[in-house]
């Protein structure tokens, strides 16, 4: 069975800094492994995702996310953060199973940035 | 392009009482799903429907139902509310495993 663990429940990090909000994941399956971020209110909103390939992948907003297969990692990374990323985020991993997508969250991490 | 809606946004319920959250989505996907979330434990998946006219249970279907009303509409019923219930609800729609979910703006449930 597939599962995945946020290891942080809060990240506070300071404006302009640097942040990496990290993921695990365990499968037995090959997977396709996502972020979302959801404002205050809202609903989730994709911000990245990683089927194949590169294992470096770009999203929304700055983010960017690596995908290390031996690790089972998925750690999401941004340079340099703004007021307007405190949001709560959420890794997923998702893979195939009777023609639907079976998706698993994380229990998210809320990443606060202090002006 | 409106994506998923979702009806009511916000709704109190006494203990018992029955209600039928409505989603609707504009993107001609195929799947649709019912997900609450509650503090501390993530999203779990109460229901899903893969394709028009098929329904399964997720996670934690005990309590709810579920009707696939056509391509667009997946609703949501809630036959004898209880406390356990209280939780936000999150209707989604994916055209795929390849492409992630599309979700709506919730709907914020408090059972009493």
């Amino acid at each position: 069975a597939q599962s995945v663990t946020q290891l942080d429940s809060q990240v506070p990090v300071f404006e302009e800094a640097p942040v990496e909000l990290r993921c695990n994941y365990s499968s037995s399956v090959s997977v396709y492994l996502f972020w979302y971020v959801q404002y205050p209110n809202q609903g989730l909103q994709l911000l990245l995702k990683y089927l194949s390939g590169s294992t470096l992948v770009k999203g929304i907003n700055g983010f960017e996310a690596e995908f290390n297969k031996s690790q089972t990692s998925f750690h999401l990374r941004k340079p340099s953060v703004h007021i307007s990323d405190t949001a709560e985020y959420f890794c997923a991993v998702s893979e195939e199973s009777g023609g639907y997508q079976k998706v698993t969250f994380g229990t998210g991490t809320k990443l606060q940035v202090i002006p | 392009n409106a994506g998923v809606t979702q009806t009511p946004k916000f709704q109190v319920l006494k203990t018992g009482q029955s209600m039928t959250l409505q989603c609707a989505q504009d993107m001609n996907h195929n799947s649709m799903y019912w997900y609450r979330q509650d503090p501390g434990m993530g999203l779990r998946l109460i229901y899903y429907s893969a394709s028009e006219g098929t329904t399964d249970k997720g996670e934690v279907p005990n309590g709810y139902n579920v009707s696939r009303l056509n391509k667009r509409e997946f609703s949501l019923r809630l036959e004898s509310a209880a406390p356990s219930q209280t939780s936000v609800y999150f209707c989604a729609s994916s055209p795929g495993p390849y492409y992630g979910y599309t979700f709506g703006s919730g709907t914020r449930l408090t059972v009493v």
